[in-house]
């Protein structure tokens, strides 16, 4: 049974560019959430994914983009790149039981550098 | 703003004695609590949560307590071995149904 899923596992940009990280949850999960951890701090919510749509969105700018596909699968844009985006992109899916209980199991994460 | 506080940075315990990580929270919506182990190039680990409902839950070696009143909840790890060294993670969420995390405690087991 695989778990979540992300690529790439590293990224070298340089600011001003755009950014694209793709993530596949666990076999049988509908629902995903992008986290971005900077160094020594906890993962900070970006937004959720279900049923194709932005369910929430934490306080990033709208640099900060998503994409949810049929299969459930996941993408995460971010324009305009700068040096503070640098950090750890953690994906993590659960399954959508109707309560916010709901348990979610995370991704290995993208690592991106912004030069 | 910091919603979810894990006020010890680091913690080194003897193999075989008792780890306590704690946890400290401000919002009262939150409803659900959880506990995540991370490895270095790793995603966190979900290790074990516990609902509003409830004061205690235990899995294995791992037991959760949450003091509502005091917005406080603790991790034990009974007994503690070198495979337990990592950074744990608190993390919180509510009817928003996104984790609020705190920045971490990094536990090392010592031999």
């Amino acid at each position: 049974d695989a778990g979540v899923t992300q690529s790439p596992t590293h990224l070298i940009k340089t600011r001003g560019q755009q950014v694209t990280l793709r993530c596949s949850p666990k076999s049988g999960h509908d629902t995903v959430s992008w986290y971005q951890q900077a160094l020594g701090q906890g993962p900070q919510f970006i937004f959720q994914y279900y049923e194709e749509e932005e369910r929430q969105r934490g306080n990033f700018p709208d640099r900060f983009s998503g994409h949810q596909f049929p299969n459930y699968s996941s993408e995460l844009n971010v324009n305009a790149l700068l040096l503070g985006d640098s950090a750890l992109y953690l994906c993590a899916s659960s399954l959508d039981r109707g309560s916010f209980t709901d348990t979610q199991y995370f991704g290995p994460g993208t690592r991106l550098t912004v030069l | 703003d910091q919603q979810v506080k894990q006020n010890s940075p680091s913690l080194s315990v003897q193999e075989g004695r008792i780890s306590i990580l704690n946890c400290d929270y401000t919002n009262s919506m939150f409803d659900y609590f959880l506990w995540y182990k991370k490895y270095p190039a790793e995603g966190p680990t979900f290790l074990i949560s516990i609902s509003s409902i409830k004061d205690k839950n235990e899995d294995g070696r791992f037991t959760v307590f949450l003091n509502k009143s005091a917005k406080h909840l603790s991790l034990h790890i009974v007994p503690s071995q070198p495979g337990d060294s990592a950074v744990y993670f608190c993390a919180a969420s509510g009817s928003a149904r996104q984790l609020t995390f705190g920045s971490g405690t990094q536990l090392t087991v010592l031999p």
